[in-house]
């Protein structure tokens, strides 16, 4: 069974500073996909980044960066010089490459506040 | 359209009473999830099409809950004589190729309110 666990329920940082998401997985499969969806005030998903187990290099994307590491089964999100606008819910979630059992499980989310 | 449509983005609804739920999906998108979100929680998966094949029915709560896909395009949940505990926004979301490899595109989502 696959499961995503976001240990950080809530998290407040000060505007500027550096803040790390944690995300820890549960799959049986070797072929799998990771998932990071932030949610502003405003409810809609938006889509971060997908990572496939087998690309453990780390990515850059502006402020963002992700960290996987199979061998703690961790996809750590951090952001860089945070803002305000970097305020959301924060969702890391698997999909295992299984046809016929394709859903996405998303771990409880973790609320990120940047306090100006 | 542009993006995942859904409707209608909010309902009220009296206990006992049916529901349905819309769904249209960014055209050309083969597969589509159904996910709820209860208030301050995770999204707990539904159920999932993927083209003509027979669709995951594996997260639906109770036989009260039902979906069906027509032409591999838009999307219908049926919820049957609802209960308080089915208050929860009902999300969409859409994606082009297998496994997300572009991502899936969530909506905006239905706030289903079961007084």
């Amino acid at each position: 069974a696959q499961k995503v666990t976001q240990a950080q329920t809530e998290i407040s940082v000060v505007e500027k500073e550096d803040v790390t998401l944690d995300c820890v997985y549960e799959t049986r499969d070797t072929t799998y996909y990771l998932f990071w969806y932030k949610q502003p005030p405003s409810g809609e998903l938006v889509f971060l980044i997908r990572r496939n187990s087998f690309d453990e290099q780390n990515e850059i994307s502006g402020r963002y960066s992700w960290n996987f590491q199979k061998s703690t089964s961790s996809f750590n999100f951090t952001i860089t010089a945070s803002q305000v606008v970097d305020s959301a819910v924060y969702f890391c979630a698997l999909s295992e490459a299984d046809f016929g059992n394709e859903k996405l499980t998303f771990g409880t989310g973790t609320r990120l506040t940047i306090i100006p | 359209g542009a993006g995942v449509s859904q409707s209608p983005s909010n309902k009220v609804t009296e206990k006992g009473k049916d529901v349905e739920l819309r769904c249209d999906p960014i055209s050309g998108h083969t597969a589509l999830y159904w996910y709820r979100q209860s208030l301050g929680q995770g999204l707990e998966f539904l159920i999932y099409f993927q083209g003509n094949s027979a669709p995951d029915k594996s997260g639906l709560p109770s036989d009260r809950f039902s979906a069906e896909r027509t032409g591999g395009s838009v999307s219908t949940l049926t919820i049957q004589r609802t209960q308080q505990e089915d208050s929860a926004v009902y999300l969409c979301a859409s994606s082009r190729l297998r496994f997300g490899s572009e991502g899936y595109t969530f909506g905006s989502g239905t706030r289903l309110t079961v007084v």
